[in-house]
């Protein structure tokens, strides 16, 4: 069965600093993707950016960025110059057979 | 821009009572889903549907749950004699297509439901 690992604890970032996400994913297929989504603590599940394993080049979407890396089949949310609205839990998840099967999630909190 | 819309926001019900919970996908996506989420836990694949039949369903969705299509605009979850253990946040979502290549998944925000 398919699996995505976020294996990181609750991170702390300082305002304006970048924040790396892992997110890794199990599977036997080489055709893939995987999308990252942002929850604040109203709920609502925000879509933030997409990266396939056969773009040439890594996702770019404003402040987020995807580090691919296909061999290890990971693709890790780099989130830039982080802001206080940025504080939410962060989950991975890849498409594939009319489902998404989502991480446990990434808590992000942005201090001051 | 279109949004996935859910109704009620957040409903309370006894327990053995049955729950139907709205959705309004985006208009022209063909493909539903509905998540579940338990609070402080992973979002979960509940059931998906396309052509007006479930496509694919996750060991979760036993007997208890149903959905519908009614008409051309509304997508319901129907959970029936309800548990204390369904109380979660219920997420309706839509995609254009099924498949892979970024059809990306839009998501409702969601329906409380507390089961008591």
């Amino acid at each position: 069965a398919q699996k995505i690992t976020q294996t990181q604890p609750g991170m702390f970032v300082q305002e304006k600093e970048a924040v790396t996400l892992d997110c890794t994913y199990d599977t036997s297929d080489q055709s893939y993707g995987l999308f990252w989504y942002k929850q604040p603590s109203s709920g609502e599940m925000i879509f933030l950016i997409y990266q396939g394993s056969y773009d040439e080049q890594n996702a770019t979407e404003g402040r987020y960025s995807l580090n691919f890396q296909k061999a290890r089949k990971s693709a890790n949310l780099v989130i830039s110059a982080s802001q206080l609205g940025d504080s939410a839990m962060y989950f991975c998840g890849p498409p594939g057979n009319n489902r998404l099967a989502f991480g446990k999630g990434n808590q992000v909190v942005v201090i001051p | 821009e279109p949004e996935v819309t859910q109704t009620p926001s957040h409903q309370v019900t006894q327990m053995g009572q049955e729950v139907i919970l709205r959705c309004v996908p985006i208009s022209n996506h063909l493909y539903f889903y509905w998540y579940r989420q338990i609070l402080g836990q992973k979002v979960e694949f509940l059931v998906s549907f396309y052509n007006n039949e479930i496509s694919e369903k996750s060991e979760i969705f036993d007997d208890q749950f149903s959905v519908e299509r009614p008409d051309g605009s509304n997508f319901t979850l129907k959970i029936r004699s309800t548990k204390l253990e369904d109380s979660a946040m219920y997420f309706c979502a839509s995609s254009a297509a099924g498949d892979s290549s970024g059809n990306t998944i839009y998501f409702g925000e969601g329906s409380w439901l507390t089961v008591v």
